[in-house]
């Protein structure tokens, strides 16, 4: 069966400062990935997904992830932290034995401090 | 209105009240889902809806009960709670329900359970 694990379930880091949030997923057959972000009191928005083209997948509000095979991970990064930015961020695998369903980890909340 | 609303945002209801979720999307989507989010704890999918049908039922209570009447509306209906049901409720839809569609979320009921 598919997994997720974020490793921290907080990051914090400085205005400016480059954000690396982890994610490794556990898949027999290549994956379809996502990152979403939740804001206070909203919705899951989708940052970027990965379906099989190109691995660097660039996403929006300047977020980009790198799926790497070999690693079985799906890592987000910004070069340099906005305020802005402070949220949840949820990875996601899809399930490719089961179309209907999208197997979620237990998020990661990044602060940013001025 | 836009992409997916979710009505009420906030509900609070005893234990032997009944009251319904509702779920509207915006974007001609073929696929409806249901999620619970509880803090400390991944989204867990209790329901997907694709043409109206539903196809996916994750073991959940049968004090929570569904209701798909077209492919833009979907409800969630509940009676005879408990407190551990208390979570932010959230809905999505996606074009088709395929791997690799895109959900988009509304922003969620947040339900209390006295």
């Amino acid at each position: 069966a598919q997994s997720v694990t974020q490793l921290g379930s907080h990051v914090s880091v400085s205005e400016g400062a480059l954000v690396l949030l982890r994610c490794n997923y556990s898949s027999s057959v290549p994956p379809y990935l996502f990152w979403y972000v939740q804001y206070p009191n909203q919705g899951l928005q989708l940052l970027l997904k990965y379906t099989s083209a190109a691995t660097l997948v660039k996403g929006i509000n300047g977020f980009e992830a790198e799926f790497k095979k070999s690693e079985t991970s799906f890592h987000l990064t910004k070069p340099s932290a906005h305020m802005s930015d402070a949220a949840e961020y949820f990875c996601a695998v899809s399930d490719p034995g089961n179309t209907d369903k999208l197997i979620f980890g237990t998020g990661t909340r990044l602060q940013v401090f001025p | 209105e836009t992409g997916v609303t979710q009505t009420p945002r906030h509900l609070v209801m005893g234990m032997t009240n009944k009251k319904s979720l509702k779920c509207e999307q915006h974007l001609g989507h073929n696929a409806m889902y249901w999620y619970k989010q509880s803090a400390k704890k991944p989204l867990e999918l209790m329901f997907v809806y694709s043409l109206e049908e539903r196809v996916e039922n994750n073991s959940v209570p049968s004090r929570f009960s569904p209701e798909c009447p077209n492919s833009s509306h979907l409800f969630l209906h509940l009676h005879t709670l408990q407190p551990e049901d208390s979570a932010l409720y959230l809905c999505a839809s996606s074009q088709d329900s395929r791997e690799k569609d895109t959900q988009y979320f509304g922003p969620g009921t947040r339900l209390t359970v006295l």
